[in-house]
């Protein structure tokens, strides 16, 4: 599976939209970008994920660039609740064996 | 709601005792289930994949005759943590799929912590 980076750390206000970058520079075409977040001391909860195509849901919108380079995950109006670690991944589709990095932990503040 | 189901959430025992944690699929049979595992502050970790009717498949590292994992049923994997030590207080979590290419479910997570 292809390597993401992410910032560490991010903040956001109330109301406002989070918007969380992703690099995966080394992508391979049949690999799918999946997001996952972690609240504390939960299991994770999958958000979105797409190939190639911008994806929206309730939850999110995912934002792929051309080159599928990097990506973007988007919370259009973060509330408290929304304050988690958030997981990037590169996985082909409907792979069961996901590798998790650090992600980055998003603070919403009030 | 919830398609994987954890239990107990939280349990603690004495050090050299066996915990066993139970990971359900809710309303799905999954051939496959995951068993992660997540120290303070870390990300997860793979600890190795639980096949319904055969050996589980255990990733680099992990010791199988230490976290037992029997998949006995098609809706239910078992984790055993064998003489359990303090360093084995972590937070264990399963996951499974629903239906073939959809994402991977997560269960709450097991925390347990050793005395």
């Amino acid at each position: 599976d292809a390597k993401t980076t992410q910032p560490t750390s991010m903040d956001c206000a109330e109301g406002r939209a989070a918007n969380l970058p992703c690099n995966h520079s080394t992508i391979s075409g049949n690999e799918y970008v999946y997001w996952y977040r972690q609240i504390h001391s939960q299991g994770p909860q999958y958000i979105i994920h797409g190939l190639k195509n911008n994806e929206t849901n309730e939850m999110a919108s995912l934002i792929i660039t051309e080159d599928r380079k990097s990506s973007t995950l988007i919370l259009p109006h973060a509330t408290l609740r929304d304050t988690a670690v958030y997981y990037c991944i590169a996985a082909v589709e409907g792979a069961q064996k996901l590798v998790f990095g650090q992600g980055t932990r998003l603070t919403i503040n009030p | 709601g919830a398609v994987v189901s954890q239990h107990p959430s939280r349990v603690i025992c004495k050090s050299g005792t066996s915990v066993k944690i139970e990971c359900r699929s809710l309303d799905f049979q999954a051939t496959t289930m995951f068993w992660y595992r997540q120290f303070p502050k870390q990300s997860l970790m793979l600890m190795a994949t639980s096949n319904e009717g055969s050996k589980a498949t255990y990733e680099q590292g992990v010791e199988k005759d230490k976290f037992l994992i029997n998949h006995a049923s098609l809706t239910l994997s078992t984790l055993t943590v064998t003489s359990a030590h303090p360093e084995d207080s972590s937070f264990y979590i399963c996951s499974a799929v629903q239906v073939v290419n959809s994402p991977l479910h997560f269960g709450n997570g097991t925390r347990l912590t050793v005395t």
